[in-house]
C-alpha cells in the first residue's frame, strides 16, 4: 500500500499523560500536515512541513503538542501532559506535485 | 479572517435524486478550491479547481468554481446510497511559499433506498 499511513489508529489514555502519534507520507510527497478534527467539524489545521522544515504552525496549537519531521521522511505529533479536549481524530495528509491532499486513516485520540 | 462555510449543513435525499451542495469561501491569496468526500474514516479527494468555469467532471460527480462570485458546488446526478457521505469542501492558500488548507465544516448526504 504506497498510502499515507497512520500510527497507531486508535489510542485512549488517561489525562496527564504524553501520546505520540507517527505519520508515513506518500513516498514522493514532501509537504505533509496535521491536521485534528472533532465530531460534525472539518479538517482543522495544525502544523505544515515542507521536507523536514516545520514551515507554519497553528496559533490554536498550544505548547503541548509539537512535531518533527526528521529527514524530511514519516513526522511524529506528540501531545504532553494530555487534556480531554484534546480528544479528536488526528488526521496526517501529504502532497506534491499537484497540491491535492492525500489523508491517512487517522489516529482517533480518546483521553479519559 | 478567513472561512470556508458550505450548505446545506445535512441533506436527505432519495436514490435516484440529483442533489447539489455549496462552497462558499473568503480567503487571501487563494490558489485552489478542493472538494473531499468522508465516510468513517479520512476524506478521500475527489476534485481539484484553479479556474472558473471549467467544470471537472467524474462519473456522476461534478464540480465547478466561480472566482469572482467566490463559490463552488459539487453536483451528484442519480445519487446512490453509497454516495452517503460528509462531502468537505477546503480552500487552499499560498502565503509567503507555504500552502495552508482552509476546510469547511461539511455537509452530510444521507441517500435513502
Amino acid at each position: 500500500d504506497t498510502g499515507v499511513s497512520q500510527d497507531p489508529r486508535h489510542k485512549i489514555t488517561k489525562r496527564g499523560q504524553n501520546v505520540t502519534f507517527r505519520c508515513d507520507p506518500i513516498s514522493e510527497h514532501n509537504r505533509l500536515y496535521w491536521y485534528r478534527q472533532t465530531l460534525g467539524q472539518g479538517p482543522e489545521f495544525l502544523t505544515y512541513f515542507q521536507n523536514e522544515a516545520q514551515l507554519e504552525k497553528s496559533r490554536l496549537l498550544s505548547d503541548r503538542f509539537s512535531a518533527e519531521r526528521p529527514k524530511g521522511s514519516f513526522s511524529t505529533l506528540e501531545i504532553q501532559r494530555t487534556e480531554q479536549g484534546d480528544s479528536a481524530m488526528y488526521l496526517c495528509a501529504s502532497s506534491f506535485p499537484t497540491y491535492e491532499q492525500y489523508f491517512g486513516p487517522g489516529t482517533r485520540l480518546t483521553v479519559t | 479572517e478567513d472561512k470556508v462555510v458550505q450548505s446545506p449543513l445535512s441533506l436527505v435525499v432519495h436514490e435516484g435524486d440529483t442533489v447539489t451542495l455549496n462552497c462558499s469561501y473568503e480567503v487571501t491569496n487563494f490558489r485552489s478550491l478542493l472538494w473531499y468526500k468522508q465516510e468513517k474514516k479520512a476524506p478521500t479527494f475527489l476534485f481539484m479547481l484553479t479556474s472558473s468555469g471549467i467544470e471537472k467532471k467524474s462519473g456522476r460527480l461534478s464540480s465547478i468554481l466561480d472566482k469572482k462570485e467566490l463559490f463552488s458546488i459539487l453536483n451528484i446526478t442519480a445519487t446512490q446510497t453509497g454516495d452517503s457521505a460528509v462531502y468537505l469542501c477546503a480552500v487552499s492558500q499560498l502565503t509567503s511559499g507555504t500552502y495552508k488548507y482552509i476546510f469547511g465544516t461539511g455537509t452530510r448526504l444521507k441517500v435513502l433506498a
